[in-house]
């Protein structure tokens, strides 16, 4: 079975700084998608960004871009320049044909000014 | 547009009693999801539906029921609540498997 590991509980970052967030993941199958999703204390969860497996490239979206690793199946987001709205926790998922996310349990992330 | 919405936000639910949260989107999804969040955890699938009709299970489907008669509604039915099934539901939709899930904001329910 898929499992996607978080193993930082809690992170902190100064305004403007730059962070790294860690997810790692395990799964036997070669076509997959990998999410970072952002939930606000209001919680709605909010795409942040979408790695698809079979590309090389690593995805970015402005100020967000992962480090994707695939043999060493590690999955982390990087957040440079970080405002205080990017205070939340971050959740790693996992996607595949099942149609089924397989969620890490979060970090969540401390922006101090 | 209104994305996806749940209702109700919050409810307090006494033991053996039943409940319905209501979802509904309208984008024209095909693909709808529900999930629970436990505190310190991801969320965990508990039904999911392909299509109008078409509904099957999650990981976690005991004491959960749904339907999905329509595109835009996937109620979830809690028959017989327990304390174990207090949590946070997140309704959500996608409109083909693998793009991005709008999640709804969630229905805080807790299980006295």
């Amino acid at each position: 079975a898929q499992t996607v590991t978080q193993s930082q509980p809690e992170m902190s970052v100064q305004e403007a700084e730059t962070v790294t967030l860690s997810c790692t993941y395990d799964t036997s199958e070669s076509d997959y998608y990998l999410f970072w999703y952002k939930q606000p204390p209001s919680r709605q969860m909010i795409l942040v960004i979408r790695q698809e497996a079979y590309k090389q490239q690593n995805a970015t979206e402005n100020r967000f871009s992962v480090n994707f690793q695939k043999a060493a199946k590690s999955f982390s987001l990087k957040i440079s320049d970080s405002q205080l709205g990017d205070a939340a926790m971050y959740f790693c998922a996992y996607l595949s044909g099942t149609y089924k996310y397989i969620f890490g349990t979060g970090t969540r992330l401390k922006v101090l000014a | 547009n209104a994305g996806v919405t749940q209702t109700p936000k919050f409810r307090i639910l006494k033991i053996g009693q039943s409940m319905t949260l209501q979802c509904t989107q309208d984008m024209n999804h095909n693909y709808m999801y529900w999930y629970r969040q436990d505190p310190g955890m991801g969320l965990k699938l508990i039904y999911y539906s392909v299509g109008a009709g078409i509904t099957d299970k999650g990981e976690v489907p005991n004491g959960y029921n749904v339907s999905r008669s329509t595109t835009e509604d996937f109620p979830l039915r809690l028959e017989l609540a327990a304390p174990s099934q207090t949590s946070v539901y997140f309704c959500a939709s996608s409109v083909v498997w693998n793009t991005e899930a709008f999640f709804g904001q969630g229905t805080r329910l807790t299980v006295v």
